[in-house]
């Protein structure tokens, strides 16, 4: 079976602290992809990041970097030095045709 | 705009109506997915089409759920008899693939209230 657990469900941190989202995630195939998607108040899901699963570099784009490490199935997402902008839900998912997403983290930055 | 386009953005309807939705994904993308998401969840996969033909459906997905992508291009999305465990919002995404692998766009979602 194939499922994607966020422990976290509400995280508040104060602007310009960091903020590490965990994603764990089961599946018996050997080739996958994980994402992660920002979800901000408006509605609309926006694409972040998308790793192979043979690709366990870990990636930095500006503020934010992930963590994929295949012997504790995790994909994990920090926001370095938060932004009252950042504030939103963020889902981990995990895709064969099918994307199969966690339950969310919602992240609130206050100023 | 090239983005996916959802139509209508909200649908209020009383039980027991019928409803449909429409996704117009974009244009170069061949496959096309649809979602449930009610609050605080994240995405529920319904089903997805690769050009004109479905490939895929959840369990979810009842019979009184039909999605049809009739020409390759948009989809609808149909619930007859509906129920106040339909509400939800509803989102649509495409993407470009050969293979089963591959990134997806969402729109701007559907959000149904059934009374």
């Amino acid at each position: 079976a194939q499922k994607v657990t966020q422990a976290q469900t509400e995280i508040s941190v104060v602007e310009k602290e960091d903020v590490t989202l965990d994603c764990v995630y089961e599946t018996r195939d050997t080739t996958y992809y994980l994402f992660w998607y920002k979800q901000p108040p408006s509605g609309e899901l926006v694409f972040l990041i998308r790793r192979n699963s043979f690709d366990e570099q870990n990636e930095i784009s500006g503020r934010y970097s992930w963590n994929f490490q295949k012997s504790t199935s995790s994909f994990n997402f920090t926001i370095t030095a938060s932004q009252v902008v950042d504030s939103a839900v963020y889902f981990c998912a995990l895709s064969e045709y099918d994307m199969r997403f966690g339950a969310g983290t919602r992240l609130t930055v206050k100023p | 705009d090239t983005g996916v386009s959802q139509n209508p953005r909200h649908k209020i309807t009383k039980r027991g109506q019928n409803v449909t939705f429409r996704c117009d994904p974009i244009s170069e993308h061949n496959r096309l997915y649809w979602y449930r998401q009610t609050l605080g969840q994240g995405p529920e996969f319904l089903t997805y089409f690769q050009n004109e033909a479905q490939l895929e459906k959840s369990r979810l997905l009842s019979d009184r759920f039909s999605a049809e992508r009739p020409k390759g291009s948009f989809s609808t999305l149909e619930i007859q008899r509906t129920e106040q465990g339909d509400s939800a919002m509803y989102l649509c995404a495409s993407s470009f693939s050969d293979s089963s692998y591959n990134e997806q766009f969402f729109g701007p979602g559907t959000r149904l209230t059934v009374l």
